[in-house]
């Protein structure tokens, strides 16, 4: 079973960026699209965006359009996900998933704090 | 974007219960819902892809059904390690849309 592991907490000032990063073995990232995900404390699941496996085109939640942005490095198999112009309530743990259109696996999980 | 409601928000049932959780989506959607386990502190599992394929390795005492805009996930005899939030997931176009969860406890 493919496996992600994705980079350690953040911790971030209001109106900082963050960047996570999601490492993949293998050819992951050329055969599947990965999806981002968070999840603030206590609530529940939120759809980021994702990025194609077959190119770099993307989507986004049209909540996150300007704010984020979705890549990949094949050669590292890593993808990474980054959030400019952080709030308080971007306080979440995001998460990233290989994209079959259901969600599996998932990385561990990344929580980023936005705090002054 | 299409709104997943899912009911109810916590459920509490004895061990050995038939618990039926409901999602219905604002349009329909075919059968592209999946649904997740989340235990405190842990990352979602998948549990049932496509409205009703049971994934490999869980219990088939979970199932699920559903099409267009009304999806259940039954869990047939609760058992102890089944207290989690459950969620459903929307992935017919984007953006995909999640359920508010459902949160099982033990009566």
């Amino acid at each position: 079973q493919v496996q992600l592991v994705q980079s350690g907490a953040a911790v971030k000032k209001p109106g900082a960026s963050v960047k996570v990063s999601c490492k993949a073995p293998g050819s992951t990232f050329t055969k599947y699209g990965i999806s981002w995900v968070r999840q603030a404390p206590g609530q529940g699941l939120e759809w980021i965006g994702w990025i194609s496996a077959s190119n770099d085109n993307t989507n986004y939640a049209q909540r996150f359009q300007g704010r984020v942005i979705i890549t990949k490095d094949t050669s590292s198999n890593t993808a990474f996900m980054e959030m400019r112009s952080l709030r308080s309530d971007d306080t979440a743990v995001y998460f990233c998933a290989v994209d079959y259109d259901w969600f599996d696996p998932w990385g561990q999980g990344t929580l980023v704090t936005v705090s002054s | 974007d299409i709104q997943m409601t899912q009911s109810p928000s916590s459920l509490s049932a004895s061990v050995g219960d038939r618990v039926t959780i409901t999602c219905r989506a604002s349009r329909g959607i075919k059968n592209y819902v999946a649904w997740y386990q989340q235990k405190p502190g842990q990352v979602p599992r998948l549990l049932i892809n496509d409205a009703s394929t049971l994934r490999s390795g869980v219990p088939s005492r979970f199932s699920g059904s559903g099409y267009g805009t009304e999806f259940t996930l039954t869990i047939s005899s609760l058992q102890p390690e089944d207290i989690a939030t459950y969620f459903c997931h929307n992935y017919n176009n984007a953006p995909h849309t999640f359920g508010q969860g459902t949160k099982l406890e033990i009566k």
